[in-house]
């Protein structure tokens, strides 16, 4: 089975702030990695898919990239909106998702 | 635009098997581009993939979950269906389906979720 390691699983930000988040897949997943956000009694939302791919009403303040098996997303210039939980996904073997980083208020 | 609907129980009986329904508008749950998934999130927990099922008929499930897992499709009724037996607390969650496109496009339409207790 394929492990996705999200770190970090908290973190605190301003409005205005750079937050990188990451995601290591236990072995290679080529770009079947995707990005979610999940706001409190929500669906998630897809964000990038095939690692930086934005998804199509998406801000473009939302990056994906990828080197190895690490994948980062990155949220340059945080909203009010964008305190949530995010969630990588890797869909090159079955499914398996990261386990969350809570993006709090600082 | 694709909308996703779960339907079933909200309670059910330790040892017992949940049934839940998708039923799927806006699109076709037939082109064969898509897998029609379901996905669970115990409370104040990560997600947690359960399986999907591809217009064929043909299923792939999460291992820790496959000996009491089924997943089916209608296609005539444009639903898909979860089954999981034996169930036990640990089984309380969110439960949403969801549609994933193929070839790394990722689940880009999830149904609003439905909340399944397991209790006596």
């Amino acid at each position: 089975d394929i492990q996705m390691t999200q770190s970090p699983s908290a973190l605190s930000a301003s409005v205005g702030d750079r937050v990188t988040i990451t995601c290591r897949a236990s072995q290679s997943i080529s770009i079947y990695l995707n990005w979610y956000q999940q706001k409190s009694g929500k669906a998630p939302k897809l964000l990038i898919y095939g690692a930086s791919s934005l998804q199509s009403g998406v801000p473009s303040r939302f990056s994906g990239s990828a080197s190895g098996t690490d994948f980062t997303l990155t949220i340059n210039s945080l909203q009010p909106e964008d305190f949530a939980t995010y969630y990588c996904q890797q869909s090159y073997s079955k499914v398996t998702f990261g386990g969350g980083t809570k993006v709090e208020i600082k | 635009q694709v909308q996703l609907q779960e339907s079933g129980p909200g309670l059910v009986k330790p040892s017992q098997t949940v049934s839940l329904t998708c039923t799927v508008s806006g699109d076709s749950i037939n082109s064969g581009v898509y897998y029609w998934s379901w996905i669970r999130q115990h409370p104040g927990e990560g997600l947690e993939w359960i399986g999907y099922v591809f217009s064929s008929g043909n299923t792939d499930y999460n291992p820790s979950l496959k000996s009491r897992v089924t997943i089916s499709i209608d296609t005539s009724k444009k639903q898909f269906s979860l089954s999981l037996r034996s169930v036990t607390a640990a089984d309380t969650a969110v439960y949403y389906c969801a549609r994933e496109g193929r070839a790394a496009s990722g689940i880009d339409s999830w149904g609003q979720g439905t909340l399944v207790t397991v209790s006596s």
